[in-house]
């Protein structure tokens, strides 16, 4: 069935550090991909997505490139800030019009130190 | 997307409703319960009023759509297996792909 594995957390790095986050997927048809970001406390935002082989999401300074050939949606960022300590949720969305579903992988926990 | 409470505490058999409210006028609205280690999860989705239909793990709750807007989960006689984090997503049209989310529930059985 579809589903998506994302690396294990917590990913532990200093302000300023180069940041990537593997997330791989399994899925029939051409999903559409998607990282979420959940701040403390808070409830899940939408990061960035992609809609076909290829495309480049960003946003804040994070971007994720959909692979097709290695079925792969890695986000990274050049260099990372205190305040973007998160748990941060690879995810992909099968099927069409009512039947479509949001599958999530595990979530990875980043801690950025000063 | 808003839901209220934000956080409760339940004795086992406390029946409590979950309240989530979207004033985005969308058509589909969803629950899920977030776990440590299993990410989240689908409990129910709606398609519009009156139509709902199960997901993943729908085992001890219920839903109701009798108003767009509003999309309550009902657990009708909670269990420590529930203690979970909830969250509500709603989505636009039918084509529309990106799910909105509300900032959760924090729900602890005892």
């Amino acid at each position: 069935g579809d589903s998506v594995t994302q690396m294990e957390g917590p990913v532990t790095l200093s302000e300023e550090a180069f940041l990537t986050i593997n997330c791989t997927y399994t899925a029939t048809g051409y999903p559409s991909l998607f990282w979420y970001v959940q701040y403390p406390g808070e409830g899940l935002q939408l990061l960035l997505k992609a809609t076909k082989a290829d495309d480049k999401g960003s946003n804040k300074g994070f971007e994720a490139t959909y692979r097709k050939e290695t079925t792969s949606f890695h986000l990274e960022k050049g260099s990372v800030q205190v305040s973007d300590s998160a748990v941060y949720f690879c995810a992909l969305s099968v099927g069409g019009g009512a039947t479509n579903k949001l599958i999530f992988g595990t979530g990875t926990l980043l801690a950025v130190q000063p | 997307v808003t839901q209220t409470p934000k956080f409760r505490i339940l004795k086992i058999g406390q029946s409590m409703t979950l309240q989530c409210t979207q004033d985005m006028n969308h058509n589909y609205m969803y629950w899920y319960r977030q776990d440590p280690g299993l990410g989240l999860r689908q409990i129910y989705y709606s398609m519009n009023v009156e139509v709902t239909d199960k997901g993943d793990v729908p085992e001890g709750y219920k839903v109701s759509r009798k108003e767009k807007r509003n999309f309550p989960l009902i657990l009708e006689s909670p269990s420590p297996n529930q203690t979970a984090l909830y969250f509500c997503a709603s989505r636009g049209g039918q084509y529309e792909n990106i799910q909105y989310f509300g900032a959760g529930t924090r729900l602890s059985v005892l």
